[in-house]
């Protein structure tokens, strides 16, 4: 069966610092990838997503990046976090039309 | 904005009570679905229903669909406490991108 991981699971970090969140799934090949980000109380906004090896698309301007060095890995990392990057985020794989959620990366920049 | 709109955006009932919540959206869609959130975890996918389809069951779930209203609906059946979290609609566009609605808190008072 196909499992889908995120780490760290929690995450406190000073602001101007670099970050890298990892999610790998397991049990599938080729699947879909996304990052989520989700703030207090919102709907989750779509970061990246990704259809293949080092095929990344950004759907929104942001500090953030997103890599994906093995088919099975997708790396969501910044140069320099800021204040407004704190939220939960979400990495999801995909076969077609459903999507499969991690547990999440609480983000908390200070 | 494409983003879907959900409402209410917090329901609060006692067990036993059916919840209703309500999406609409803006775009014409293939399929609709259906997703959970309990605090602080990912998302379980819930129900799918097809753009040709009006209604679907799952369990304790009831989900309509009105095409020409774009508007859909979720009904739970006689709650339950456990049944508490947030719940979100989600359609498909390129790529298999899910655009998310705000989502609807449920909360089921024993």
């Amino acid at each position: 069966s196909q499992t889908i991981h995120q780490w760290p699971a929690t995450l406190v970090q000073p602001v101007g610092s670099p970050l890298s969140l990892e999610c790998t799934v397991e049990g599938t090949s080729n699947p879909n990838l996304y990052w989520y980000r989700q703030a207090a109380g919102r709907g989750l906004q779509l970061l990246f997503y990704s259809v293949g090896i080092g095929q990344i698309s950004s759907e929104v301007p942001q500090n953030l990046s997103a890599s994906r060095p093995q088919d099975r890995q997708f790396i969501l990392s910044s140069k320099k976090l800021l204040l407004s990057d704190s939220g939960f985020y979400l990495c999801a794989w995909s076969p077609g039309r459903q999507q499969f959620f991690g547990p999440g990366t609480r983000l908390t920049v200070l | 904005s494409q983003q879907g709109e959900e409402d209410p955006q917090a329901l609060s009932i006692q067990e036993g009570e059916n919840a209703t919540m309500n999406c609409s959206y803006k775009t014409s869609i293939n399929n609709l679905q259906w997703y959970r959130q309990n605090s602080g975890r990912g998302l379980v996918h819930l129900i799918l229903i097809r753009s040709n389809e009006r209604e679907k069951h799952s369990g304790r779930l009831r989900v309509t669909l009105d095409t020409s209203k774009k508007s859909s609906s979720l009904l739970i059946t006689a709650s339950r406490a456990a049944d508490t979290a947030s719940y979100f609609c989600a359609y498909i566009t390129s790529y298999g991108k899910l655009t998310f609605g705000q989502g609807t808190i449920l909360t089921v008072h024993p």
